[in-house]
């Protein structure tokens, strides 16, 4: 079966300081890897995707099969980046997710 | 703004009661999941339906069912709530349930707390 571990509940850095969040998956296929963000009172919503290889808000994440991981980093990390953040893994025949248990992340001025 | 609308935000409901839950997922949409997130811990997928048929199902019990309506909304039936049904219920909508480039939308969710 299908399992995401993030292995921090809680992260702290200080602003322009460089942020990594954790995330290791276990999966025998071929994975299909999300971050997503909630930010305070707010929903739910797509950070990035491996298979898009993009940059948002300054994140990026590699994929890396050899180490199952999917780590999200800044370089330079900024107050508003303060959010809760899950990684996901899409698996199954309905193409559900499969989320990690999250790691807050608090930018201190 | 993602268009998946849930109702109602919160509620309270008493231990063996009944809840429904009902989703409007986002125009165009045919595919909506239900997800049940406890306090500390990410979403869990309950179940998800593709033009109104349940076409997979997380680990959740039968008393866990759904609706899918000709226009895609949705509902989410909990019977013989328990206190540990406590959570936020997440709907999350998407074009096709199959495809897996098409991008999952959430909704704010419906926070239920069982007494």
């Amino acid at each position: 079966a299908q399992r995401v571990t993030q292995p921090e509940k809680l992260l702290s850095v200080f602003k322009g300081a460089p942020v990594e969040l954790k995330c290791n998956y276990s999966y025998s296929g071929s994975p299909e890897l999300f971050w997503y963000v909630q930010y305070s009172r707010q929903r739910l919503q797509l950070l990035l995707r491996h298979i898009s290889r993009e940059s948002i808000k300054g994140f990026t994440a590699d994929l890396n099969k050899g180490e199952t991981s999917f780590h999200l980093k800044k370089p330079f990390a900024q107050e508003e980046d303060s959010a809760m953040y899950y990684c996901a893994l899409r698996s199954g025949s309905a193409r559900q997710l499969t989320f990690g248990s999250g790691t807050q992340l608090t930018v201190l001025p | 703004e993602t268009g998946v609308t849930q109702s109602p935000t919160h509620l309270i409901k008493t231990r063996g009661q009944q809840v429904t839950l009902r989703c409007s997922s986002q125009s165009g949409h045919n595919t909506v999941s239900w997800y049940q997130q406890a306090l500390g811990q990410g979403p869990q997928f309950i179940f998800q339906y593709y033009r109104e048929e349940e076409n997979g199902r997380g680990n959740f019990p039968p008393r866990f069912s759904g609706l899918q309506f000709p226009n895609y909304s949705s509902e989410l039936n909990v019977n013989a709530l328990e206190l540990d049904d406590s959570a936020l219920y997440l709907c999350a909508s998407s074009l096709a349930g199959a495809s897996s480039g098409n991008t999952i939308y959430f909704g704010e969710g419906s926070w239920l707390t069982v007494v």
